[in-house]
């Protein structure tokens, strides 16, 4: 088992809809939780990152944790074409500083 | 501009003909890393450096070598590559929990 599962998608969506984004995890340890966006043919780049339970906002995107569920969403408010990439969570304990990757979910925004 | 770049974009070579793929940092940081992304499969770290001089393995490390003789630079080498490396390399700088990838090797090896 991956100690970090990520539905691959592609995830499909018109535009203007609100987009849900998950991961679950299976190591406990891990305290400090990223998402990336990742388009075709370029490097993932940081669109968020958060170290405690609950949400954080930043502009469209909000990012929540539960570490109880061991479970982590990405929700994208208003979604738009340019939105159309794979998205990476990523993970890490606070012992290691090497990030665990999900495999990325791939979201296609319809105009 | 903060970047991380990496050379060659794009490398098709044969079972053993010893590679090394470039990778430069202009923020300063001390930590760099090299993953591969294969589908299915996500990012996976092959190695990583935590300053000149230091590396450790990361998950995948098998069949790389990497060096860090100065600070911004952190080259891959493969020795013998073989078709099972064939994948999309990334190359990473970090600094606390911001991590910064070039723009990918795509390597094909037959």
């Amino acid at each position: 088992q991956k100690e970090v599962e990520q539905d691959p998608g592609p995830l499909s969506v018109p535009e203007g809809a609100i987009v849900s984004l998950n991961c679950t995890y299976s190591n406990s340890a891990f305290q400090y939780f990223m998402w990336y966006r990742q388009y075709s043919r370029k490097g993932p780049e940081l669109l968020m990152y958060t170290y405690s339970s609950g949400n954080k906002e930043d502009g469209r995107f909000t990012a929540q944790v539960d570490k109880s569920s061991k479970y982590i969403s990405l929700f994208i408010r208003d979604s738009q074409p340019s939105d159309s990439a794979t998205y990476l969570c990523a993970m890490r304990d606070t012992g290691r500083r090497a990030l665990t990757f999900g495999s990325g979910t791939r979201l296609q925004v319809q105009p | 501009e903060a970047q991380v770049t990496q050379n060659p974009r794009y490398l098709i070579t044969v079972t053993g003909k010893k590679l090394t793929v470039t990778c430069s940092q202009n923020m300063n940081h001390e930590y760099m890393s090299w993953y591969r992304q294969d589908p299915g499969l996500g990012l996976r770290q092959i190695y990583y450096s935590m300053n000149v001089e230091v590396t450790d393995k990361g998950d995948v490390p098998e069949g790389y070598k990497v060096s860090r003789k100065e600070k911004r630079n952190f080259p891959l080498i493969l020795e013998s590559p073989s078709p099972n490396q064939t994948s999309l390399y990334f190359c990473a700088s970090r600094e606390r929990d911001e991590q910064y990838f070039g723009p990918g090797t795509r390597l094909t090896v037959t």
